[in-house]
């Protein structure tokens, strides 16, 4: 089983900035199961990006993913004030599935 | 509507059973292979179950693998998860999600809560 890394836990900006959320895998990720949720207090999680770097139906193009082999990154460009929650990576390795534990982005 | 709704959490004691359900409308439940996902209480995701869209294939996480097992019914469009010889590890938030294409799960229910205490 491949263990995902996130970092840093906790992310401090403002609205307006951009963040950049680290999701590091144990291994090389042979395949491009690779996908990102966001999930805001008392919330289910929300689909963000999936394949590395697609946008899941509705995301605004805020929201980008990229990477390749075991560091893969989040990108927020210019946060807004709702964008402000938890982050997780989740991998899919043959039959069964890994989430990061997840960064904390918080209004600074 | 598209939505999964989850149902059957409580509380229950150690070594007892449940068994959730999860019931999905608005997309050809038939078609997509199914997840289950929970969250501890303050704690991240952890991925526990999956069965395919036929029910052929099915994987467990190893903390559940023995006592839990999932199951559906394409035609009730409802999936299942028979919990037994539960623990106190076992208390979080129960989703169930939809499989995609990309092995990404594009579609949550709000969730069902199980407590084990004694």
């Amino acid at each position: 089983e491949i263990v995902l890394t996130q970092s840093p836990g906790t992310l401090s900006l403002s609205p307006g900035e951009r963040a950049t959320l680290s999701c590091r895998a144990g291994q090389s990720l042979t395949s491009s199961y690779l996908a990102w949720y966001q999930q805001k207090p008392g919330q289910t999680p929300r689909l963000l990006i999936y394949g590395v770097s697609s946008r899941a139906t509705g995301i605004p193009d805020r929201f980008s993913g990229s990477g390749s082999g075991t560091d893969f990154t989040l990108t927020i460009n210019r946060l807004e004030p709702e964008d402000f929650a938890v982050y997780y990576c989740q991998h899919y390795g043959g039959s069964s599935w890994t989430f990061g534990p997840g960064t904390k982005v918080e209004i600074k | 509507e598209v939505q999964l709704v989850e149902s059957g959490g409580g509380l229950v004691k150690p070594g007892l059973s449940l068994r959730l359900s999860c019931e999905a409308s608005g997309f050809p439940f038939g078609s997509f292979s199914m997840n289950w996902v929970r969250q501890a209480p303050g704690k991240g995701l952890e991925w526990v179950s999956s069965i395919s869209s036929s029910g052929t294939y099915i994987s467990y996480a190893d903390s559940v693998k023995g006592r839990f097992t999932i199951s559906r019914d394409n035609a009730k469009n409802s999936l299942y998860l028979q919990m037994n010889s539960l623990t106190a590890e076992d208390t979080a938030l129960y989703f169930c999600a939809k499989g995609a294409g990309g092995k990404q799960n594009d579609l949550w229910g709000q969730g069902t809560l199980v407590t084990v205490s004694s």
